[in-house]
C-alpha cells in the first residue's frame, strides 16, 4: 500500500531549526517531494529527492533514506513567515499522480 | 516567473448544478493535473491529462466529472451535478513533461467550491 506519515503540528522558535519528519510506504518509489502550504492557499514546491541523502537549498534542506522509508526536511534560520504547513509526497508508482501526507503545521513564534 | 492560474477563486453553487473551473497552466507545460482538498484533508490526486486525453484517474473521478482543453491555453474541470460533498478546494497544476515521472508539479492558487 502506499501511506505518508507525518507529525500533526509543531511550534519553534524565530532564529532556531527545526526538522520535520516523514515516513511512507510505497510499492514502488519515485523520490520524495516537499511542499509549503499557507493557509487557503496553494502549495509551492520546496524540495526533492530521489537518491539518499541530503539536498540542499538555502534555508531548506531535506533527507532521504530510501532503506528506512523516511525522510524528513530541515528548515534553518526560523522566520515568522515559515508558519505554514509542510507536506510530503511522492509519485504512485509508475505514474504521475501524487501521494500527500497530511502535512506539518508549523508555528513560529517570537 | 510562469504560473499556473485558476478561475474563479471562488465559486458557490447549488446542490445539483453543474459547475466549471477553470486553469490556465504554464504555456510550454505538457501535463495538466487536478487535484482537491477538503477542508483539513490531505490533498487528493483527481486526474491527470496528456497529450489531449486522461492519462490516469483517481476513483474519486467518476462520470459526474470531466476535463477538456478547449484551446491552446485552458484546462477545465466540469462537474455536472454537484454534491455537498463536493465542497473542497480545488488545485490545477501543471509540469513540463520531459524528465519522466519525477519532475515537479506546479500548482495554481486554488478554486474554492462551495455547494449549498
Amino acid at each position: 500500500g502506499q501511506n505518508i506519515d507525518q507529525p500533526t503540528e509543531m511550534t519553534a522558535t524565530e532564529g532556531a531549526i527545526v526538522q520535520i519528519n516523514c515516513t511512507y510506504q510505497t510499492s514502488g518509489f519515485n523520490g520524495l517531494f516537499w511542499y509549503q502550504q499557507h493557509a487557503g492557499e496553494a502549495p509551492t514546491f520546496l524540495s526533492y529527492n530521489v537518491l539518499d541523502g541530503l539536498e540542499e537549498k538555502g534555508r531548506f534542506s531535506s533527507f532521504l533514506s530510501r532503506s528506512k522509508g523516511y525522510s524528513y526536511l530541515l528548515l534553518k534560520e526560523l522566520q515568522m513567515k515559515d508558519s505554514a504547513s509542510y507536506l510530503c509526497a511522492h509519485p504512485a508508482g509508475n505514474n504521475r499522480k501524487l501521494i500527500w501526507g497530511l502535512g506539518t503545521s508549523l508555528a513560529v513564534n517570537p | 516567473e510562469p504560473e499556473v492560474t485558476q478561475t474563479p477563486s471562488h465559486q458557490v453553487t447549488q446542490m445539483g448544478q453543474e459547475v466549471i473551473l477553470r486553469c490556465v497552466p504554464i504555456s510550454n507545460h505538457l501535463y495538466f493535473y487536478w487535484y482537491r482538498q477538503i477542508l483539513g484533508q490531505k490533498v487528493e490526486f483527481l486526474v491527470s491529462f496528456y497529450n489531449n486525453e486522461i492519462s490516469e484517474k483517481s476513483e474519486i473521478f467518476d462520470d459526474q466529472f470531466s476535463v477538456e482543453r478547449p484551446d491552446g491555453s485552458n484546462f477545465t474541470l466540469k462537474i455536472r451535478s454537484t454534491k455537498l460533498e463536493d465542497s473542497a478546494m480545488y488545485f490545477c497544476a501543471s509540469s513540463p513533461g520531459e524528465t519522466g515521472i519525477f519532475e515537479v508539479q506546479f500548482f495554481g492558487p486554488g478554486t474554492r467550491l462551495t455547494v449549498l
